[in-house]
């Protein structure tokens, strides 16, 4: 079956340190997206990706760093300098297509807490 | 700029229907429409394109008012199914799918 798989599902970060959030999709999907969702609010890009090796800032990527070196893995670091980390985190895929009638498929979603 | 969802929450019964809004203060080039289950994935609905109909999906379908830059979401003759928290997702601009979401609206549907 095709899908986007996130892991963990779980993380926990310690004062100081850098966690990586995987994301990989099987959709032969060109553009992908890192999404923040604290509780009762809505979706905020992070990063998106429309091809392999580019990637463009979205609205609140300060402490976030991400990778494309290949098609299906675009992995999000969220490094100390992200100083409140705590929140749903949400990967998405699709089609590129240089149109907008292409809907996003998302991951199950990556809950990060501080310990 | 982040659109305006109305209602933040709606309680139905099941078999009533609702209607939520997604208001831009920018032209808009497409709207998506999603649904999210508490600690799930948000699942995909619809996308409305400028110039194009009003779309439709079971017993939801959707309308986006070009000139009001806004988009309304019917939901007809509600399931419990249909609980959960949708989002609209707008573009300014044809980005290819760089989308600004909503803070959505909550709606839950009792037996």
């Amino acid at each position: 079956d095709g899908g986007i798989t996130q892991s963990p599902k779980y993380l926990f970060r310690k004062e100081g340190q850098n966690v990586t959030l995987s994301c990989e999709q099987n959709l032969n999907h060109d553009a992908m997206y890192w999404y923040r969702q604290d509780p009762g609010q809505g979706l905020r890009l992070i990063y998106y990706s429309q091809i392999v090796n580019d990637f463009q800032k979205g609205d609140i990527a300060e402490g976030y760093s991400v990778s494309r070196e290949k098609k299906e893995s675009f992995p999000l670091t969220v490094t100390s300098a992200q100083k409140n980390p705590t929140a749903f985190y949400l990967c998405a895929s699709s089609r590129w297509a240089g149109t907008s009638n292409q809907p996003q498929h998302f991951g199950d979603g990556t809950r990060l807490s501080i310990l | 700029q982040q659109p305006v969802q109305s209602p933040q929450a709606v309680i139905l019964r099941e078999g009533e229907d609702a209607v939520i809004n997604c208001s831009s203060s920018k032209a808009l080039y497409s709207v998506h429409w999603y649904r999210q289950k508490h600690g799930e994935a948000p699942v995909f609905l619809m996308i409305l394109l400028k110039g194009g109909e009003q779309k439709g999906h079971e017993k939801i379908s959707a309308s986006f008012n070009e000139k009001k830059q806004q988009s309304s979401l019917y939901l007809t003759a509600s399931q419990l199914s249909y609980s959960g928290t949708y989002f609209c997702g707008t573009e300014i601009e044809a980005s290819g799918s760089r989308l600004t979401f909503g803070e959505g609206t909550q709606l839950t549907v009792n037996p």
